[in-house]
């Protein structure tokens, strides 16, 4: 089976800039979560989504969004981009939504807002 | 509120020596727990988890965690280390007594074998 794949791998925008970054899922995996990962702040938890419906949402402001179709890809998007946005974002599927199940991630992007 | 501590930023441990990465956890319900191992510039790998059941869980690449209820640990270990064990270690915590609850992330344990 093939992994979670994330596009793109690198990005570079500038403040004030939006940007929306991609998830697929494992196949047949309907559950997708989204993570932060900073030096600062260290691996922080996005959102989540379950059959395009968004289950829970961490504590970030309203210009972080994101939406799941009903192929079980996920996007995020980020609006009015800050320095402090730069960050690796890590995209997580799993089988069924639900704590019990393993999350497996993918390689990540990396957003550096100039 | 639940919360995750590792309360080592690094650890070093000889080739072939046995490893231990600490984790601690609080949780209100039941606690559900992970290990993750990040590579440089690569995603979070799954390496174990604890639901319920025996304490000691085997995982993957020879690891094994041990769930101490009364000390709410859940440290990471391997009987003998390979250089490619090599990388950042992270432990998470959920409540398993709320279906809502968030994945939280330890801050991470950098791992370095040495040969």
């Amino acid at each position: 089976k093939a992994g979670v794949t994330q596009t793109p791998r690198y990005l570079i925008k500038t403040r004030g800039q939006q940007v929306t970054l991609s998830c697929s899922p494992i196949s047949g995996h309907r559950s997708v979560s989204w993570y932060q990962q900073t030096p600062g702040q260290g691996l922080q938890f996005l959102f989540e989504y379950f059959s395009e419906t968004q289950r829970n949402k961490g504590n970030f402001p309203g210009r972080f969004s994101g939406r799941q179709f009903s192929n079980s890809r996920s996007e995020m998007n980020v609006s009015t981009l800050e320095l402090g946005d730069s960050a690796l974002y890590l995209c997580a599927s799993s089988s069924v939504a639900g704590y019990r199940e393993t999350q497996y991630f993918g390689p990540g992007t990396r957003l550096l807002v100039l | 509120a639940q919360s995750v501590a590792q309360p080592e930023d690094q650890v070093n441990v000889a080739e072939g020596n046995p490893l231990t990465v600490k984790c601690t956890y609080s949780v209100s319900g039941n606690p559900y727990l992970f290990w993750y191992v990040q590579y440089p510039n690569r995603g979070l790998q799954f390496l174990l988890k604890y639901i319920t059941g025996d304490n000691l869980v085997k995982g993957s690449y020879g690891f094994e965690a041990e769930f101490n209820k009364s000390q709410t640990s859940f440290h990471l270990k391997k009987p003998s280390a390979l250089v490619s064990d090599s990388a950042l270690y992270f432990c998470a915590v959920r409540d398993g007594g709320s279906s809502a609850s968030k994945i939280i992330f330890g801050s991470g344990t950098r791992l370095s074998i040495r040969p």
